[in-house]
C-alpha cells in the first residue's frame, strides 16, 4: 500500500527567508503526486501536482516541488516566504482508480509559521 | 464555476442524531470523493464515486455510514445514529477524468461537532 511522510509536523521561517518542506512517499509504481495548502478553516487547495516528464514542477503562489525517483522524494519549495504562506501543507500520492482519478493518501502535514 | 459547494458549514448535534451532509460538485466533473479529516487519523478517504456510482466504500468506518449519490450534480453523507467519535471535518472533493489524470477540487468542508 501507499504511503506518505512528512517528518515535519511544524516549521517557523521568517518573511523573505526560503522554505522546503519534506515529503516521502511510498508506491510500487510511478507516482503520481501532490501539493496541497489547507488554511484555517478552509478547504484543500491544490499547488502543484507531477504526473511524469519534468521532475521540476512548478506550481501556484510561487511554490515549485522536484521528484526525485531515487530518494522517493517530492520536496517543496519557495525561495521567498511571504506571510500569506502561512497555512497547513499536505503532500499526497495518488493511486489511479476504476473509471479514472486518483485515489489520494495524504501525510500528516506540515504546520508553516511565518514570522514577520 | 463555484467549485464544489458543501452544505452546511458547521454541524452541531447530539449522539444518537441522523446527520446528512451535502455535496454539489464542479459542473462536468464525474468522480466524486468524500474524505474525513481528524487530528488523530488525518485525511482519510471514506468513498468516492465515479459516473454517480458508488466504486470503493471500503474506507467508509461503520455500516453507520452511507452515502448516496442520485445524479451527476448531488451527493450526501449519512450518519445515523450519530457518535462523539464522528466529530471531524468532512471534504467533498470532485474531479473529471477524460483522457488523462487531473486533480481533486475539495470543498471548504463540513465541520461536524457530536455531543
Amino acid at each position: 500500500a501507499q504511503s506518505v511522510t512528512q517528518p515535519d509536523i511544524h516549521i517557523t521561517v521568517s518573511e523573505g527567508a526560503s522554505l522546503e518542506l519534506r515529503c516521502n512517499y511510498s508506491y510500487g509504481a510511478t507516482p503520481y503526486l501532490f501539493w496541497y495548502v489547507q488554511s484555517p478553516g478552509q478547504g484543500l487547495q491544490l499547488l502543484l501536482k507531477y504526473f511524469s516528464g519534468d521532475t521540476l514542477v512548478q506550481g501556484i503562489k510561487g511554490f515549485e516541488a522536484e521528484f526525485k525517483r531515487s530518494q522517493s522524494s517530492f520536496n517543496l519549495r519557495k525561495p521567498s516566504v511571504h506571510w500569506s504562506d502561512a497555512a497547513e501543507y499536505f503532500c499526497a500520492v495518488g493511486v489511479g482508480l476504476t473509471g479514472g482519478g486518483n485515489k489520494l493518501t495524504f501525510g500528516t502535514g506540515t504546520q508553516l509559521k511565518v514570522e514577520l | 464555476d463555484a467549485g464544489v459547494i458543501q452544505s452546511p458549514r458547521h454541524e452541531v448535534t447530539e449522539m444518537g442524531q441522523e446527520v446528512t451532509l451535502r455535496c454539489k460538485p464542479i459542473s462536468g466533473h464525474n468522480s466524486l470523493f468524500w474524505y474525513r479529516q481528524t487530528m488523530m487519523r488525518g485525511l482519510e478517504l471514506l468513498i468516492y464515486f465515479n459516473n454517480n456510482v458508488p466504486i470503493d466504500d471500503s474506507g467508509m468506518p461503520e455500516d453507520r455510514f452511507s452515502a448516496k449519490m442520485p445524479n451527476a450534480s448531488f451527493s450526501t453523507l449519512k450518519i445515523q445514529p450519530s457518535e462523539p467519535r464522528d466529530s471531524a471535518v468532512y471534504f467533498c472533493a470532485s474531479s473529471h477524468h477524460q483522457g488523462g489524470n487531473t486533480e481533486a477540487f475539495f470543498g471548504q468542508g463540513t465541520r461536524l461537532t457530536v455531543v
